[in-house]
C-alpha cells in the first residue's frame, strides 16, 4: 500500500495568499483526519471526516480555514487568506472505521507563510 | 478534559543500552487507549505501540515495551538495545475509546542515540 499521500511536501507563500493542502488517504479507510503541528501548541486535531462527511471541526482555528472531502480518495485543507501564524506542519491521517484508534499519518506538509 | 504530560524534553542513550521515556496523563474516563508515536527527522509520525486501558498486560513490540500503571496514570516506554535509528521525537498520546477519535498528544521527548 502506498500509505497516506500528501502534497505538496513544502509550501512557501506570502501573507494574504490562498493555500491548498491535499491528501489522499489509504484506500479503503473510512476516516480522514487533519492535524497541525507547531512548536507552541504541539500536535492538534483540526477536523475529521467519516465517509466524506465532516464529523468534528471544533479544532479548526477560524473561518479562514476550510476542509473538504469530495470523495473517498481525496481531501483538501484550504487557508484563505493565509497569515504568518499559520506556519506549521500539517498532517493528514486515515483509519478504518472500526479501528479509528489506529491512525496512519502522511508525511506532512510544511507550510511557511512570509 | 484530558491532559498528557511528558516531563523529559530531551534524553540520550548509548547504542545497545536501554532507555525509559516517561508519560503521565489525567482523565476521568475508564476506557481509553494510550499510544507512543515516533517522529524521526523525516517528520513522519510512526505508531510505536498501543495499550488498551482495560488490558492489564503491558504491550510489547519487539524492542519496545510499556509500563502501564492505570491507578497512577502512568505510561512509560522502554526501548531495549537502542539503535541509531531510534533517534527521534517520541510522543505519548491518549484517546478515549468512544466518542470523538481525537488524540491528545504530549509535548514530546527528543531522544538521541549515541554511537
Amino acid at each position: 500500500d502506498a500509505g497516506v499521500i500528501q502534497s505538496p511536501r513544502h509550501e512557501v507563500t506570502e501573507m494574504g495568499q490562498e493555500v491548498t493542502l491535499r491528501c489522499k488517504p489509504i484506500s479503503g479507510h473510512d476516516y480522514l483526519f487533519w492535524y497541525r503541528q507547531t512548536m507552541m501548541r504541539g500536535l492538534e486535531l483540526l477536523i475529521y471526516f467519516n465517509n466524506n462527511v465532516p464529523i468534528d471541526d471544533s479544532g479548526m482555528p477560524e473561518d479562514r480555514f476550510s476542509a473538504k472531502m469530495p470523495n473517498a480518495s481525496f481531501s483538501t485543507l484550504k487557508i484563505q487568506p493565509s497569515e504568518p501564524r499559520d506556519s506549521a506542519v500539517y498532517f493528514c491521517a486515515s483509519s478504518l472505521v472500526n479501528r479509528a484508534y489506529e491512525q496512519y499519518f502522511g508525511p506532512g506538509t510544511r507550510l511557511t507563510v512570509t | 478534559a484530558q491532559t498528557v504530560t511528558q516531563s523529559q524534553p530531551e534524553m540520550s542513550v548509548q547504542e545497545a543500552e536501554t532507555v525509559t521515556l516517561s508519560c503521565t496523563y489525567d482523565t476521568s474516563e475508564s476506557n481509553y487507549y494510550l499510544f507512543w508515536y515516533k517522529q524521526p527527522p523525516s517528520r513522519q509520525m510512526i505508531l510505536v505501540i498501543r495499550q488498551e486501558a482495560y488490558k492489564q498486560q503491558n504491550a510489547t513490540e519487539n524492542r519496545f515495551s510499556v509500563n502501564f500503571q492505570k491507578a497512577a496514570k502512568s505510561f512509560s516506554l522502554k526501548i531495549s538495545d537502542s539503535q541509531l535509528g531510534d533517534t527521534a521525537m517520541y510522543f505519548c498520546a491518549f484517546m478515549k475509546s468512544s466518542g470523538t477519535y481525537k488524540y491528545i498528544f504530549g509535548t514530546g521527548t527528543r531522544l538521541k542515540v549515541l554511537a
